[in-house]
């Protein structure tokens, strides 16, 4: 089952512009992990924000976390073409004992435009 | 370094035959996992290695599918009398141990089942 759900499911812009995808999930959770996956094969891994952490960035990227609604935003700042990808939230439950167990969501597919 | 390999990349198969899909962790890393993506959806678990033990492969759909990790390194993915819902990508991860670790993904076999 899917925990995560991104939104939105696509998003087109053009070179230079902001790009910000939503996660939303389910249940507690210990990290939120941003993944990037080209031409539907491997997956990169981008980000991972810890559940007491609020905001991290990375280069031109930024996460965000509220945990109180449950949701994460991923923001990329000046889009390169080569940014086109799918882009997946993945969570890991804090109960349980099963935190290595990632679930992700059905992605963003992102456009960038030259 | 070398990341997580996986092959074959690609493997077409009939109806009712079986077969073996391999990943190549990364050198030293303990844990090793199993995901199933299919299209258009996010990545699924299946299965999860701690060294040579299956902890947790409460993700393989039916008991056509097994995994095994025998020295603690590779990994190989068995699927008996495969059918056409099988297709999908499958990823393999690996991470230095279990828990809260990033987990970095192959690049995939894409299973095709005709």
């Amino acid at each position: 089952s899917q925990q995560g759900e991104e939104d939105p499911q696509a998003l087109s812009i053009q070179e230079g512009e902001n790009a910000t995808m939503n996660c939303s999930y389910k249940t507690s959770i210990n990290n939120l992990q941003w993944y990037r996956q080209n031409s539907g094969r491997g997956l990169v891994h981008l980000i991972l924000i810890r559940s007491n952490e609020r905001e991290k960035h990375s280069g031109r990227l930024r996460v965000t976390l509220d945990t109180s609604k449950k949701s994460s935003s991923l923001l990329i700042t000046a889009s390169r073409a080569a940014d086109t990808a799918s882009y997946f939230c993945a969570t890991d439950a804090s109960s349980g004992g099963s935190n290595y167990k990632l679930t992700f969501g059905k992605g963003t597919l992102l456009t960038v435009n030259p | 370094g070398a990341g997580v390999s996986q092959t074959p990349s690609n493997k077409v198969t009939e109806k009712g035959k079986y077969v073996e899909l391999r990943c190549d962790p990364i050198s030293g890393h303990t844990a090793l996992y199993w995901y199933r993506q299919s299209l258009g959806q996010g990545p699924e678990f299946l299965i999860y290695f701690q060294g040579t033990g299956a902890a947790d492969d409460s993700g393989l759909p039916n008991d056509r599918f097994f995994a095994v990790r025998p020295e603690g390194s590779v990994s190989t993915l068995k699927i008996q009398r495969t059918e056409r819902g099988d297709s999908a990508v499958y990823l393999c991860a690996s991470s230095p141990s279990g828990g809260l670790h990033t987990q970095y993904f192959g690049p995939g076999t894409r299973l095709t089942v005709l």
